[in-house]
């Protein structure tokens, strides 16, 4: 999985809890991406970080909120989970834009259920 | 309508078979174009990327883009059972973020 892991890999939380997952890198790659995953949608962007600091949000960002402290970790927080919000959620990490290096590297997964 | 539509299957076939697994889309400005493959719980595997239009060969995988009828294929020869698999498209265009598609399910019978 190109170095990248996610934690945890399983949590069922109840709605109104606020969640974070983790997604940590060993590649130092700069682009790092939160997607999530369900049946007849594919996988869709929640948010990305192109630098530490720096994100911005993706196609279904609400309700989510993210963090880049350091290049290596990128946190994804659900501020109040939702039933809608259970998902398979994975993480990405591509290398640059420079050279049109557009390829992303998928973590492992995190199946979150919110009951 | 989505903008990349793909084919949900499953698609089942014997083994040693020529596969084809195809995605059609509505966004002219995509240049970038890949193949993903996701086994069951796992994340997406990258298989092939292109750029623009052309075929890409890695070993028994082909890759096909018609950028002038926005129609992107994967070919696999000699299918394995090993290769019965979620096969995802995804493309984009320079802004970095990935349209991926629902995904087709593979299925090579023995």
């Amino acid at each position: 999985d190109a170095g990248i892991t996610q934690s945890p890999r399983h949590k069922v939380t109840e709605t109104g809890t606020p969640v974070t997952l983790r997604c940590h890198q060993t590649e130092n790659h700069r682009y790092m991406y939160w997607y999530r995953q369900d049946p007849g949608h594919g996988l869709r962007l929640i948010h990305y970080s192109y630098g530490v600091k720096d994100t911005d949000k993706g196609e279904v960002s609400d309700g989510y909120s993210v963090s880049r402290s350091k290049t290596e970790d990128f946190l994804l927080t659900l501020e109040s989970a939702t039933s809608s919000q259970t998902s398979v959620y994975f993480c990405a990490i591509s290398e640059s834009d420079r050279g049109g290096s557009y390829e992303q590297y998928f973590g492992p997964g995190t199946r979150l259920t919110v009951t | 309508q989505k903008e990349v539509e793909q084919d949900p299957g499953p698609l089942s076939v014997p083994e040693g078979a020529i596969v084809s697994l195809n995605c059609t889309y509505s966004n002219s400005a995509f240049q970038y174009f890949m193949w993903y493959r996701q086994y069951s719980r796992k994340g997406p595997e990258l298989l092939m990327y292109t750029y623009s239009s052309g075929n890409k060969e890695d070993g028994r995988f082909t890759a096909q883009v018609d950028k002038s009828s926005k129609y992107i294929s994967l070919f696999i020869r000699d299918s394995q059972p090993s290769d019965s698999a979620t096969y995802l498209c995804a493309m984009s265009d320079s802004s970095y973020k990935l349209i991926f598609g629902s995904g087709t399910r593979l299925l090579v019978r023995p």
